[in-house]
């Protein structure tokens, strides 16, 4: 069976600071990636997703960025953290080539910007 | 634009029946999914429709009108563990997943 892995679960990293999320997938191949961000009161956002390795789409211009240097890894990351970038992160995996598959969501980073 | 609208909370009793409300308007459809989300934990699925009709899964069922862009999500025998937030999400024509705020179901006692 799938399993994604996603840390840390908490993080409070003061304002300037890099960030460095990690996330992977165990049981599949070439899965779909996802990073979202969900804030209070509002939808999920968009920020990354990557069909394959080296391959990633930004949704939302902003100081973050997204790496996957594996099939079944992905890497969000920041060179200098701001206050608006606290949030819950989540990472995501859905099946290649099944664009309406549901998403398989890791159990998120809870992320403090001080 | 593209907007999901759902109740931003609910309140029900512990054993009866609630319906959550999802209106879209989206720049195609592919499908509309209802996802469970615990406090602090990630979203788990629960359902997908993409034809009218309701779709039934034990004591939850989910109902699409593609012409109303409505769908609606029903909770029955309701059990203290239901309560989380439920978030409504539709795929549109470029298969991007367009999500709703959720809605926070509390359930008493």
């Amino acid at each position: 069976s799938q399993t994604i892995h996603q840390w840390p679960a908490t993080l409070v990293q003061p304002v300037g600071s890099p960030l460095s999320l990690e996330c992977t997938v165990e049981g599949t191949s070439n899965p779909n990636l996802y990073w979202y961000r969900q804030a209070a009161g509002r939808g999920l956002q968009l920020l990354f997703y990557s069909v394959g390795i080296g391959q990633i789409s930004s949704e939302v211009p902003q100081n973050l960025s997204a790496s996957r240097p594996q099939d079944r890894q992905f890497i969000l990351s920041s060179k200098k953290l701001l206050l608006s970038d606290s949030g819950f992160y989540l990472c995501a995996w859905s099946p290649p080539g099944q664009d309406n598959s549901p998403l398989h969501f890791g159990n998120g980073t809870r992320l403090t910007v001080t | 634009g593209q907007n999901i609208d759902q109740p931003t909370e609910m309140t029900a009793t512990e054993g009866a029946i609630v319906q959550i409300n999802c209106t879209y308007q989206t720049s195609g459809f592919n499908g509309l999914f209802w996802y469970q989300q615990h406090a602090g934990e990630a979203p788990t699925f629960l359902s997908y429709n993409v034809l009218d009709g309701l779709e039934e899964k034990g004591r939850f069922s989910s109902f699409l009108s593609r012409s109303k862009g409505y769908s609606y999500l029903l909770l029955k025998e309701l059990q203290m563990k239901d309560s989380a937030s439920y978030l409504c999400a539709v795929m549109d024509s470029n298969y991007q997943l367009i999500w709703g705020a959720g809605t926070k179901l509390i359930i008493k006692p």
